[in-house]
C-alpha cells in the first residue's frame, strides 16, 4: 500500500509570495494533519481536517490556510511568504478523527520549502 | 497545553551499548504517547505508541518505552544499539487529536 504522498519534494520561493503544498493520505484513512518542521526542532502543529471539516488549529498566522478534498486529500496554503516560513512542511494521515483521538497518525516525506 | 521535554539533544553511543532517552510531558490525566524516528534522508516513522495497559510497549527493531505516570516519562531504551540506529528520535504526546512533539533527540552511533 502506498503511504502518505506530499507534492512537491522541495520548492523554492522569495519573500511575499504564495505557496500551495499538496497531500494524499493513505488509503482509507479519511483524517490530514499539516505540521511545520524547523530545523532543529521537532514538528508543530498546524491544522487537523476530517471529513472536508478543520477539527484542528495551531498558533500560526492567518497567512496559512488548508483546506480537504472529498477524497481526504488536501492543501496547505501560505501567502506572503516570510523567510522564517523556511521548514520541511509534514503531512499526516489517520484513518478517523476523535477529541480523545487515539488513531496513530503516519507521516509523509514532506515539502522542503525555502523562502529566499 | 501540553509540552514534551526531551532531556538530551544529542546523544552518542558505541555500537552494543545500552541507551534511554528521555522524555517528560507536562500534565496527566489520560495521556497517548509516541516515540517517532527520523532516519537521516527518511520520513518520520513510528517506533512505538502507549494508548493504555502494559506501562511496558515494545516496538520495531528492538526498542520499548516504560509510561510511569507518577513521573510523567515515557523513556525509550534498547539494550544494544547498532550503527543503523543513528537517527533523530521524537517523543509525542496526543492532545485533542492533536500531536505535541519534543524537540527531538539526536543519536549518533559509532561503529
Amino acid at each position: 500500500d502506498a503511504g502518505v504522498t506530499q507534492s512537491p519534494t522541495h520548492l523554492i520561493k522569495t519573500r511575499g509570495q504564495q505557496v500551495t503544498l499538496r497531500c494524499s493520505p493513505i488509503s482509507g484513512h479519511k483524517s490530514v494533519s499539516w505540521y511545520q518542521q524547523v530545523l532543529g526542532q521537532g514538528p508543530q502543529f498546524i491544522f487537523q481536517y476530517y471529513e472536508k471539516e478543520e477539527r484542528g488549529r495551531g498558533n500560526f498566522p492567518d497567512r496559512f490556510s488548508a483546506r480537504q478534498f472529498p477524497n481526504y486529500s488536501s492543501e496547505l496554503n501560505v501567502n506572503a511568504l516570510l523567510l522564517g516560513d523556511s521548514a520541511l512542511y509534514l503531512c499526516a494521515s489517520s484513518s478517523t478523527w476523535r477529541a480523545g483521538n487515539t488513531d496513530t497518525q503516519y507521516f509523509g516525506p514532506g515539502t522542503r520549502l525555502t523562502v529566499l | 497545553a501540553q509540552s514534551v521535554s526531551q532531556h538530551n539533544h544529542h546523544v552518542i553511543l558505541s555500537e552494543a551499548a545500552s541507551l534511554e532517552l528521555g522524555c517528560n510531558y507536562s500534565y496527566g490525566g489520560t495521556v497517548n504517547l509516541f516515540w517517532y524516528v527520523q532516519y537521516p534522508g527518511q520520513h518520520l516513522q513510528l517506533l512505538l505508541k502507549y494508548f493504555s495497559g502494559d506501562p511496558l510497549v515494545k516496538g520495531i527493531k528492538g526498542f520499548e518505552a516504560e509510561f510511569i505516570k507518577s513521573k510523567f516519562s515515557f523513556n525509550l531504551r534498547k539494550p544494544s544499539v547498532q550503527w543503523s540506529d543513528t537517527a533523530e528520535y521524537f517523543c509525542a504526546v496526543n492532545e485533542r487529536g492533536k500531536l505535541i512533539f519534543g524537540q527531538g533527540t539526536e543519536l549518533s552511533v559509532k561503529p
